[in-house]
């Protein structure tokens, strides 16, 4: 049983839609990213939140702890944000447990 | 944000030979990083947490033998897969720790290996 739940795992958009991926978790948590990864592999690290919300550019995170859910939002989405979002949540000090991945595609 | 690089980006290989990929943080030092291996359409699978200065902690399944890590510096740890074999490829990348606080981790751009 995966222990972090996107949804969804596949995600289509007209570009300048706005964009809202979802991630669940079980238990308590210390810290929670949101990673993008691109065609071709490399890995980004968006954002990393223990609470509340964080904004960069037209990317928005929020966490609810109560509810243990997080989103990532994208407003105004473009072709180039385009890319698999992968949301990662650490139990403490321990590794990090990914989610299985939300591949969006945004059409011009 | 901190910056980890990979090397090579992409390797092509014959079976039976051994290859190295270097992942460094550029712009600060990690005591501990982080080595993962992708297969397509997959989430990451942590192979093992590399400790500066001391042996790796591999993950359960995975060969130590066969994936030699050597974290013999702060800001430099390197991934060698030993006799490669058709099956060893794949995706592989690595992720550096500011320790701290938060715990932030960064990722390197990844090197794809391929064994013919």
């Amino acid at each position: 049983k995966n222990e972090v739940e996107q949804s969804p795992q596949n995600l289509t958009a007209q570009e300048g839609e706005f964009i809202t991926i979802n991630c669940s978790y079980s238990v308590g948590i210390s810290a929670l990213h949101w990673l993008q990864q691109h065609p071709g592999g490399g890995i980004v690290s968006l954002f990393m939140l223990s609470s509340g919300k964080k904004k960069h550019g037209r990317l928005i995170a929020t966490i609810n702890i109560q509810e243990k859910h997080s989103s990532l939002h994208i407003t105004a989405s473009h072709p180039r944000d385009s890319a698999v979002y992968i949301c990662a949540v650490r139990y403490g000090t321990d590794k990090l447990i990914f989610g299985t991945g939300t591949r969006l595609q945004v059409f011009p | 944000g901190a910056v980890v690089s990979q090397h090579p980006s992409r390797v092509i290989c014959k079976s039976g030979t051994s290859v190295k990929i270097e992942c460094r943080s550029l712009d600060f030092q990690a005591t501990t990083m982080f080595w993962y291996r992708q297969f397509p359409k997959k989430s990451l699978m942590l192979m093992a947490t590399s400790n500066e200065g001391s042996k790796a902690t591999y993950e359960q399944g995975v060969e130590k033998d066969k994936f030699l890590i050597n974290h013999a510096s702060l800001t430099l740890s390197t991934l060698t897969v030993t006799s490669a074999h058709p099956e060893d490829s794949s995706f592989y990348i690595c992720s550096a720790l500011i320790a701290g606080p938060y715990n932030e981790q960064f990722f390197g751009p990844g090197t794809r290996l391929t064994v013919l």
